[in-house]
């Protein structure tokens, strides 16, 4: 099947820095990416959709400002988390789509954010 | 709107108990249907999925048959082992759209 990777899986920073994630789509191009965010009582909470060569969809109540979501390339996402509270601490995970038609998304391993 | 209701968890038996966890959905049309699972630590993977009305889908013993009359999905497993342990979320996708819609995952915990 699909592979989508991201990275970093682990990352510990300070209150105040800033912190990137990547998702890479290893075999297909993904014209679209989704990015999530989930607690720790396991419910995922989409946080935007993000589409190449166009600016990222927030979902409500989820700062743009906060949460950058680039879309550069058919194989590569980036979520960058500003400023980052302890707040923020959290696993956000990406996933990939092909197309509308197949239905199925392919996720990356997450990633574990934690802000001291 | 669109929405997966799924059993709370967790869901805890012993090795080779049989497992059933509910989902209900309500949608407009008719929906593509899944079944996803998450390992401790890791990302989401599809479980196995179906696209019309009274289709089966089916992976690693597991089991789900799409049922339009009663809105509902429900995943089956005849005999769980220890490594089944992972929440497992339904979730649905309307035709048309490409935002799938998940369930809050059940946590299943198995115990030797």
């Amino acid at each position: 099947g699909a592979v989508v990777s991201q990275h970093p899986s682990w990352v510990i920073c300070k209150s105040g820095t800033s912190v990137k994630i990547e998702c890479r789509s290893l075999d297909f191009q993904a014209t679209t990416m989704f990015w999530y965010r989930q607690f720790p009582k396991q419910s995922l909470m989409l946080m935007a959709t993000s589409n190449e060569g166009s600016k990222a969809t927030y979902e409500q109540g989820v700062e743009k400002d906060k949460f950058l979501i680039n879309h550069a390339s058919l194989t590569l996402s980036t979520l960058t988390v500003t400023s980052a509270h302890p707040e923020d601490s959290s696993f956000y995970i990406c996933s990939a789509s092909q197309g509308r038609n197949t239905g199925e998304l392919f996720f990356g391993e997450g990633s574990r954010l934690t802000v001291l | 709107g669109d929405s997966v209701t799924q059993m709370e968890g967790p869901v805890t038996l012993s090795e080779e108990a049989f497992l059933t966890i509910n989902c209900t959905y309500t949608a407009t049309g008719y929906p593509s249907l899944f079944w996803y699972v998450q390992y401790p630590g890791e990302g989401l993977q599809l479980l196995l999925k179906a696209t019309k009305a009274d289709d089966k889908g089916s992976n690693k013993g597991f089991e789900a048959t799409y049922r339009k009359e009663t809105t509902s999905f429900h995943l089956e497993k005849g005999s769980v082992q220890v490594s089944d342990s992972a929440v497992y979320f339904c979730a649905l996708l309307s035709g048309g759209s490409y935002i799938p819609t998940f369930g809050r995952g059940t946590s299943l915990i198995v115990h030797p």
